[in-house]
């Protein structure tokens, strides 16, 4: 499976949006970029996923350039509830891949 | 729907002590997963299991067996339990059908092993 390259850290102002970015420059053409986040020690929550097209739902949007190598997760109005780790990994269609999550981005959201 | 549920949520063994993690899930999932996690670290695959009756290896897997005793259970095993296994353990299940994209994986809330 693709690895994936995030910042450790991101500050953001509270309403402002959130750009988290990540690599992906091995990915191929069967695997999807999902996004994930964990709220403390809690356990992981899904957020979006997407092929190759911008993806949105209630949470969040999802831009994956043309290339597929690199994606941006935006949360439009960041608040503070907002402040997590945020994984990008990818994985393959194919049910149960060894995906892998990596460190991820300690996103902080401050008032 | 309960989701993804974990037992014990906290656990201290001394080293060389075994024991096990239990994980359902009530979902109808086909896939389950074990990871663990480090301190300030992401999360690492032990173990998952892609359908009822299979088990492979993840990033992982020394130190640790696993079953996935029916469609809803995934159980995780130490047998000898060391110091270096001290994390916080998650079970995950996704849906998995071919026919979908749905490979979202819901996590439990964790256990948190301590081994002295």
């Amino acid at each position: 499976d693709a690895k994936t390259t995030q910042p450790p850290s991101m500050d953001c102002a509270e309403g402002r949006a959130a750009n988290l970015p990540c690599n992906h420059s091995t990915i191929s053409g069967n695997e999807y970029v999902y996004w994930y986040r964990q709220i403390h020690s809690q356990g992981p929550q899904y957020i979006i996923h997407g092929l190759k097209n911008n993806e949105t739902n209630e949470m969040a949007s999802l831009i994956i350039t043309e290339d597929r190598k690199s994606s941006t997760l935006i949360l439009p109005h960041a608040t503070l509830r907002d402040t997590a780790v945020y994984y990008c990994i990818v994985r393959p269609y194919t049910n149960a891949g060894k995906s892998t999550f990596g460190d991820g981005t300690t996103l902080t959201v401050k008032p | 729907n309960a989701g993804v549920t974990q037992t014990p949520k906290f656990q201290v063994l001394k080293t060389g002590q075994s024991m096990t993690l239990q994980c359902a899930q009530d979902m109808n999932h086909n896939s389950m997963y074990w990871y663990r996690q480090d301190p300030g670290m992401g999360l690492r695959l032990i173990y998952y299991s892609a359908s009822e009756g299979t088990t492979d290896k993840g990033e992982v897997p020394n130190g640790y067996n696993v079953s996935r005793l029916n469609k809803r259970e995934f159980s995780l095993r130490l047998e000898s339990a060391a110091p270096s296994q001290t994390s916080v353990y998650f079970c995950a299940s996704s849906e998995a059908r071919r026919a979908t994209v749905q490979e979202t994986q819901y996590f439990g809330p964790g256990t948190r092993l301590l081994v002295l």
